[in-house]
This record gives structure tokens, sequence and C-alpha cells, in this order.
């Protein structure tokens, strides 16, 4: 079955980075595009950045352009969200999630980020 | 962009009613919705694609429906299992939107 795990969050100060990883199994990785999508506390969801399946293309929110960077290993089946210049408005639980036709079929249990001084 | 707009954002209704979530997009998305459940402290569950496609496993109770710029949710009989929060969401040219959320409460 396709599994989704989620890592690497947790508390960094204002200004900070961090990594998260997402680590797959269950299904082809390397066949499917990948997505973070993150929940403030209390909050909605918020789409913050797609990688193709070959790692071609990257999107991002603009909310996160040019401060987060998606990547992947497809030899490690793991996707990666490197977050730079983090603020305290980045607090939220991020999802990893694989895509399908535009949505989102499957997801992790997600990792919490807390921006903080 | 194009904006998402649910209604309404809170929704009170009993075990056995049907109900009915809006999503409103800002200009024509042609069928390309998706309709999500999260519960709390959970991952969100997809339930419809392209505005009316049941995904695999989901109750038939679930029906999604619309084209254009209006698409509705609809709940036949609404269970204990089915208070949660959905949410809607759209793709276009490189970005993905949600809506803001509407929470199924029990009356």
């Amino acid at each position: 079955q396709v599994q989704l795990v989620e890592s690497g969050g947790g508390v960094v100060q204002p200004g900070g980075s961090l990594r998260l990883s997402c680590a797959a199994s269950g299904f082809t990785f390397s066949s499917y595009g990948m997505h973070w999508v993150r929940q403030a506390p209390g909050k909605g969801l918020e789409w913050v950045a797609f990688i193709r399946y070959d790692g071609s293309d990257k999107y991002y929110a603009d909310s996160v352009k040019g401060r987060f960077t998606i990547s992947r290993d497809n030899s490690k089946n793991t996707l990666y969200l490197q977050m730079n210049s983090l603020r305290a408005e980045d607090t939220a639980v991020y999802y990893c999630a694989k895509e399908r036709s535009s949505t989102m079929d499957y997801w992790g249990q997600g990792t919490l980020v807390t921006v903080s001084s | 962009d194009i904006q998402m707009t649910q209604s309404p954002s809170t929704l009170s209704a009993s075990v056995g009613d049907r109900v009915t979530i809006t999503c409103r997009a800002s200009q024509s998305i042609s069928s390309w919705l998706a309709w999500y459940q999260q519960k709390p402290g959970k991952a969100p569950n997809l339930l419809i694609y392209k505005a009316s496609s049941l995904e695999s496993g989901v109750p038939s109770r679930f029906g999604g429906s619309g084209s254009g710029t209006e698409f509705t949710l609809s709940l036949s009989s609404l269970q204990p299992d089915d208070f949660a929060t959905y949410y809607c969401q759209h793709y276009n040219s490189s970005s993905w939107t949600f809506g803001q959320g509407t929470k199924v409460e029990i009356k």
C-alpha cells in the first residue's frame, strides 16, 4: 500500500533553515509528481510546492518562492523541502502528497514546523 | 490567480440529513476540481476528482457536481463519520488552490 512518511520538522528560529524529507513506498515513486502542502494551526490547507516525476519542473506558491526549494531523489524514493529564511508565518504542519491528474490522492501524516524565537 | 470560495464556512446538521457544500471559482475552471475531507489531527483524504468522479473506496453517499465556476459536494445522508472539514481544490497553470474549508458540525 502507498505510504508517505514525513520527517525533519521541529522548532527553528526566525531566519533559520530546515530540511523536510518524505519517504515514499508502495508505488513507483519515479513515475509521479509530488507536492508539499501545509496547514497553519487552526487554518486551512495551503499548497506550497510541486515537482514533476523526473524533477524537470518545479512550481512554488508565491508565499515561499525564493525561500523554499523542492527536490527529489528517485534512487532513494525520497522527496525533500529545503526551507530557508523561515518566518513565523511558516509555522505549520507540512504534508507531502502524491500527485494524480492534478489532485493529491495520497498524503503523509505530516510534520510540524514551528518558527519561534 | 483564480480564487476558490467555499460556502458556508460552517454547517450544522444532524445524522441522516442531506447536506450540500458549494465552491465557486473566480473564473471558469472547466471540471478541474477536487474535494477532500479532513478530520482533526489527520491528513486530508481525496473524495471527488474532476468535479464528479468518486475516488475509489469513498462511500456512494458522497457526490460531486458542477462545471465552469460553480461546484457542489453533496452528502445524501450524513453519517457520524462524516463530521469533518471539507475542502475544494483547483489546479490551474502550475498552481494549486484550496478553498478555505467548510466545517460540518453536529447540530
